[in-house]
């Protein structure tokens, strides 16, 4: 079955950066787009970034533009999520998506999320 | 402010039919496919309808999607207590180029 699991969260300091990783198992994870979602404490749904099947493709949301990167390793069924210069505002369960065969195509699979929490 | 428009609650009484609007645009939901989720309290979001109107393996044919010009729906008939939740519209933005979702809404059964 599905399984992502997410892991890097914690609290970090403003300003300071945060490596977020998604082990993915249980489905050829290079032949699916992937996502990074996020949810302030006690807010609704944000999608964050998203990367297509061979990494060739990325997009993000204007909130996090400039100050944050995906990637993914398909050798090791991983995705990440480096986020730099992070402020209150990025508080938050991030969730690791499993999209479809391109970034156009919904989400189908969570993570269970892992949380960050920046303040000094 | 949510790019794709939801009501912020709804509520309904075991048995009965609830309706949860989704209002977007043409870079959006006229254009695009909508997606349904539902978020139990403290889990991770779950998908409930995908491309408008189909339902994964798995959840009740109780749920319904569907979708015309700038808007979709969501409906649940003979409402359960154990639908109490949050549910969340989405769908890809061409204009922002990249996946958008509604605010949310909290359903509560009475």
């Amino acid at each position: 079955q599905v399984q992502l699991v997410e892991s890097g969260g914690g609290v970090v300091q403003p300003g300071r950066s945060l490596r977020l990783s998604c082990a993915a198992s249980g489905f050829t994870f290079s032949g699916y787009a992937m996502h990074w979602v996020r949810q302030a404490p006690g807010k609704g749904l944000e999608w964050v970034a998203g990367i297509s099947y061979d990494g060739s493709n990325k997009y993000y949301a204007d909130s996090v533009k400039g100050r944050s990167t995906i990637s993914r390793d398909n050798s090791k069924n991983t995705l990440y999520l480096q986020m730099s210069s992070l402020r209150t505002e990025d508080t938050a369960v991030y969730y690791c998506a499993r999209g479809g065969e391109d970034s156009r195509s919904g989400i189908d699979y969570w993570g269970q999320g892992t949380l960050a929490t920046v303040s000094s | 402010q949510s790019v794709l428009t939801q009501p912020p609650s709804a509520s309904g009484t075991p048995g009965q039919r609830v309706t949860i609007s989704c209002s977007g645009s043409s870079s959006n939901i006229e254009s695009y496919y909508v997606y349904w989720y539902q978020q139990l309290p403290g889990t991770a979001p779950k998908l409930l309808i995908y491309k408008n109107n189909q339902r994964p393996s798995g959840v009740p044919d109780r749920f319904s999607g569907s979708s015309s010009g700038t808007s979709a729906s969501l409906a649940i008939s003979g409402l359960r207590s154990e639908d109490e939740g949050d549910y969340y519209c989405a769908s890809w933005d061409d204009s922002l180029s990249g996946w958008v979702f509604g605010g949310g809404t909290k359903l509560t059964v009475l």
